[in-house]
């Protein structure tokens, strides 16, 4: 049974960075593609991008200027970076596996952009 | 890019009620389209995949049709716990797109 479980910080001030990580468990990182998903407060789903082991990358055009995913084999991790963020970028963030369906998901983390 | 188009927005049902929601692409993306439930406060469920295809252990109430640009969402007879959102998405060159979802509700 795949496992996945975001962490990183809640709050980020704008114009700084967003770091998080998905820790995988129940399966090697080397198995799937991995994806980061997003969903602002009471709005729809956004998929931001998706990677491979081998490094296969995809990002989603309207954010690939400011995000950076990438891999961790020696942990299990993936992990994401948005740069310079605004209000917008205000959401809950889902790690999940795959990158044509999203199989497994993990419980998100809220991430708010506020000084 | 591909835009999906999810309709309704949202619906009122009752239980036992049949409930259909649709998908339709800008272009065509053959078969793959996907479908998800999420309830609030909760990471989305695949529910089918590849237009059709049941995932492991969802009942068989929930139905998915459709190829090309026009796709369907069924379920058969609506339960108390699949009141929800539902969301479409799509996997065609390289990149993935989530239509904007239905909420089902009482």
């Amino acid at each position: 049974q795949v496992q996945l479980q975001e962490s990183g910080p809640g709050l980020v001030k704008p114009s700084e960075t967003l770091s998080l990580t998905c820790t995988v468990s129940g399966a090697s990182i080397t198995s799937y593609y991995w994806s980061w998903i997003r969903q602002p407060p009471g709005k729809g789903l956004e998929w931001i991008a998706y990677i491979y082991y081998s490094g296969i990358i995809n990002y989603n055009p309207s954010l690939k200027s400011r995000v950076t995913i990438s891999v961790d084999t020696s942990k299990n991790q993936f992990s994401l970076k948005v740069t310079s963020v605004t209000a917008a970028d205000t959401a809950v963030y889902y790690c999940s596996s795959g990158g044509e369906y999203f199989q497994n998901w993990g419980q998100g983390t809220l991430v708010t952009v506020s000084s | 890019d591909i835009q999906m188009t999810q309709s309704p927005s949202s619906l009122s049902a009752s239980v036992g009620d049949r409930v259909t929601i649709t998908c339709q692409a800008n272009q065509d993306i053959n078969n793959y389209l996907n479908w998800y439930q999420q309830k609030p406060g909760k990471a989305p469920k695949l529910l089918i995949y590849g237009a059709s295809t049941l995932e492991t252990g969802v009942p068989s109430r929930f139905s998915g049709s459709g190829s090309g640009t026009d796709f369907t969402f069924t379920i058969s007879s609506l339960q108390p716990e699949d009141f929800a959102t539902y969301y479409c998405q799509q996997y065609d060159n390289l990149l993935v797109t989530f239509g904007g979802g239905t909420k089902v509700e009482i």
